[in-house]
């Protein structure tokens, strides 16, 4: 079975913080993904990695950075947390090629900026 | 621009009754259909994938179509059950170049109620 795993489940930070989610697949996956899933919005692709230290901006990157020292960990990195990144942040991974590509997501991460 | 629409945004159900829930697709070139199943709290889990060539597929109580001409599929619960209540996002893979190319559904929100 593959497995994604996320950090923390829940997460409250201030204004102004920087925040680590971490996310970690055991799958040998080659790319890895971070969502924000907001109500109404739906899910919105911040960041993906198709490669160790490889990084592509998704829809929605700015406020954020990833980190892919490692295939198995892919992180995102909230450099000056602000209030309008309160959300529900999913990470996903999937193999490489061509195929049908499915997506295993994380159970996410739930953070709220005060 | 990609675009998938789900109807409707949110449904009442008793328990042990039939619904259908829908998507719209306008995505091109199309390569895959895949309906998730997200509890709350949780993160999305596939229920099925339909590619160009396939009009209908189960997984248990669930039955999905799939047709291609008029860029439209449905997703069936059959005899639904408390455990159905949750998300179901619909998500629709472009096969252009880059294996992420995924555009999302906002989703249908299913309530059984006994």
């Amino acid at each position: 079975d593959v497995k994604v795993t996320q950090s923390s489940r829940y997460l409250v930070k201030r204004t102004g913080e920087k925040v680590f989610l971490e996310c970690v697949q055991d799958m040998d996956h080659e790319n890895m993904f971070w969502y924000r899933q907001d109500p109404g919005l739906g899910l919105r692709l911040i960041y993906f990695s198709y490669d160790v230290k490889m990084k592509e901006k998704g829809d929605i990157p700015e406020g954020y950075s990833v980190s892919r020292e490692k295939k198995e960990r892919f992180s995102l990195i909230l450099e000056s947390a602000s209030t309008n990144q309160t959300s529900m942040y999913l990470c996903a991974s999937s193999l490489q090629g061509k195929g049908y590509n499915e997506q295993f997501f994380g159970p996410g991460t739930r953070l709220t900026v005060l | 621009k990609n675009q998938v629409e789900q109807s409707p945004q949110s449904l009442i159900i008793l328990e042990g009754k039939n619904c259908t829930l829908q998507c719209n697709y306008t995505v091109s070139p199309f390569s895959n259909l895949r309906w998730y199943k997200q509890d709350t709290g949780r993160g999305p889990v596939s229920l099925t994938i339909m590619t160009f060539s396939e009009n209908t597929k189960s997984n248990g109580r669930y039955t999905a179509t799939l047709d291609a001409d008029t860029k439209q599929s449905s997703l069936h619960i059959t005899a639904s059950q408390l455990s159905d209540s949750a998300s179901y996002i619909c998500v629709v893979k472009s096969s252009g170049a880059g294996s992420y190319q995924l555009t999302f559904g906002k989703g249908t929100k299913l309530s059984v109620i006994p």
